[in-house]
């Protein structure tokens, strides 16, 4: 069984970058598509990207293109997320969430506890 | 993209009503819509997928329906422990906004 563990809480001046892990300890990981989802405070959920089990492909929500990167390290099980230029408005929850893949259930089924990213000057 | 949204935003109940939330989607989706709650200060939960599917280890007062572009998620008895919001979304993407279920 796949669980995802997140990094840590982040705080960041606007402008920056940050970058966020998401590492699983199951040893089919490597397997799974891998997902990104923000939460303002407040606010509702708002799906990021993906990225495929190689790493080799990825699609990026318009909101976010130009502007995030997410990358796969499969010698680690570690996916992760980069975005840049920061803003106020980026402070949020950021969240990993992937899908059993052979389950085919198109939907979300595991997530990792979600990271703090607080953007202030 | 396609655009989701649920209805209402905030809806107040008492323990024991029957409660639906609905989403409806910009263009047809098929049946690849899935219901999530979340609480405060925790990840989303799973609840049902392909529109009526029933996640594992949820309680079947919860169901789901719907296909194309409009579909419903029901609490048939409303629980405490059901008091949340709860997010519909399309086939492993976009989310609707959300749907906050009170208690009255």
């Amino acid at each position: 069984q796949v669980h995802l563990v997140q990094s840590g809480p982040e705080v960041k001046r606007p402008g920056a970058s940050v970058k966020v892990s998401c590492r699983s300890s199951g040893s089919t990981f490597n397997t799974y598509y891998v997902h990104w989802v923000r939460q303002a405070p407040g606010q509702g959920l708002e799906w990021m990207g993906i990225i495929t089990p190689s790493g080799g492909f990825t699609s990026y929500a318009q909101n976010f293109q130009g502007r995030v990167s997410v990358t796969r390290d499969t010698s680690t099980s570690t996916v992760y997320m980069e975005l840049s230029s920061l803003r106020f408005e980026d402070t949020a929850i950021y969240f990993c969430a992937t899908s059993t893949p052979e389950a085919d259930k198109g939907a979300f089924d595991i997530w990792g506890q979600g990271t703090m990213v607080t953007v202030s000057s | 993209d396609i655009q989701m949204t649920q209805s209402p935003s905030t809806l107040s109940a008492s323990v024991g009503d029957r409660v639906t939330i609905t989403c409806r989607a910009s263009q047809s989706i098929g049946s690849w819509l899935a219901w999530y709650q979340q609480k405060p200060g925790k990840a989303p939960k799973l609840l049902i997928y392909k529109a009526s599917t029933l996640e594992s280890g949820v309680p079947s007062r919860f169901s789901g329906s719907g296909s194309g572009t409009e579909f419903t998620l029901t609490i048939s008895s409303l629980q405490p422990d059901d008091f949340a919001t709860y997010y519909c979304q399309q086939y492993n993407s976009y989310f609707g906004g959300g749907t906050k279920v009170e208690i009255k």
